[in-house]
């Protein structure tokens, strides 16, 4: 019973190309997130969008960009890729208005910028 | 200074041996979460505490409010056990950003 889908477990890419990274949750979800995971730092938020076409600028949302035309699907875009964006990307959702809601993540997209 | 901090960073025990992850926060939270990252990259969300204690399986994690301080006890451990544990907790700012651990990379020996 997947929950959080993300389109590719294994990405790679070339300096300059335009990556789009697909997530769908199945769960009628408000709220998605984009994460990048790299070794020593943990999770770091890119992108969070709280409902349909409405998005909130995380941590480090330099060279990113997102999009959710519905509410199952939250993608992460990679304008114009360079190697410091060679990361682990994982998906999550919550439902909104319940502080103590749990989380769902995708299985991960190793991403790698060449 | 991380807001989150875990411990030990890495872990390795043998087969059958009682674990303890720490978690160590510093800010005012509504809620923590333990989530368990195999090899792979998916994760998986353990447990979500607000107080108290909660088990499940072999799996036990509590939390302190007034110390700002949570565990999470793996009991009889398993190689299967291996992967990395992450505590990550909802300030009570208002928002639904999350603040993560870096982990801790847990290896049990069969």
């Amino acid at each position: 019973d997947v929950k959080v889908t993300q389109s590719s477990r294994y990405l790679v890419k070339r300096t300059g190309e335009k990556v789009f990274l697909e997530c769908v949750q199945d769960m009628d979800h408000e709220n998605m997130f984009w994460y990048r995971q790299d070794p020593g730092l943990g999770l770091r938020l890119i992108y969070f969008s709280y409902d349909v076409k409405m998005k909130e600028k995380g941590d480090i949302p330099e060279g990113y960009s997102v999009s959710r035309e519905k509410k199952e699907r939250f993608s992460l875009i990679l304008e114009s890729a360079s190697t410091n964006q060679t990361s682990m990307y994982l998906c999550a959702s919550t439902k909104r208005g319940l502080a103590h809601t749990e989380a769902f993540f995708g299985q991960g997209t190793r991403l790698t910028v060449v | 200074k991380n807001e989150v901090e875990q411990s030990p960073q890495n872990l390795t025990a043998q087969e059958g041996e009682f674990i303890t992850i720490n978690c160590s926060y510093s800010v005012g939270i509504s809620a923590l979460h333990w989530l368990q990252q195999h090899p792979g990259g998916g994760i998986v969300s353990l447990f979500m505490l607000s107080s108290g204690k909660k088990k499940h399986g072999r799996l036990i994690a509590t939390i302190n409010i007034q110390e700002k301080h949570s565990s999470l006890h793996i009991t009889a451990s398993h190689p299967r056990d291996s992967a990395v544990y992450i505590c990550a907790v909802l300030p009570t700012s208002g928002t639904y950003k999350y603040i993560f651990g870096t982990g801790t990379r847990l290896k049990v020996l069969a």
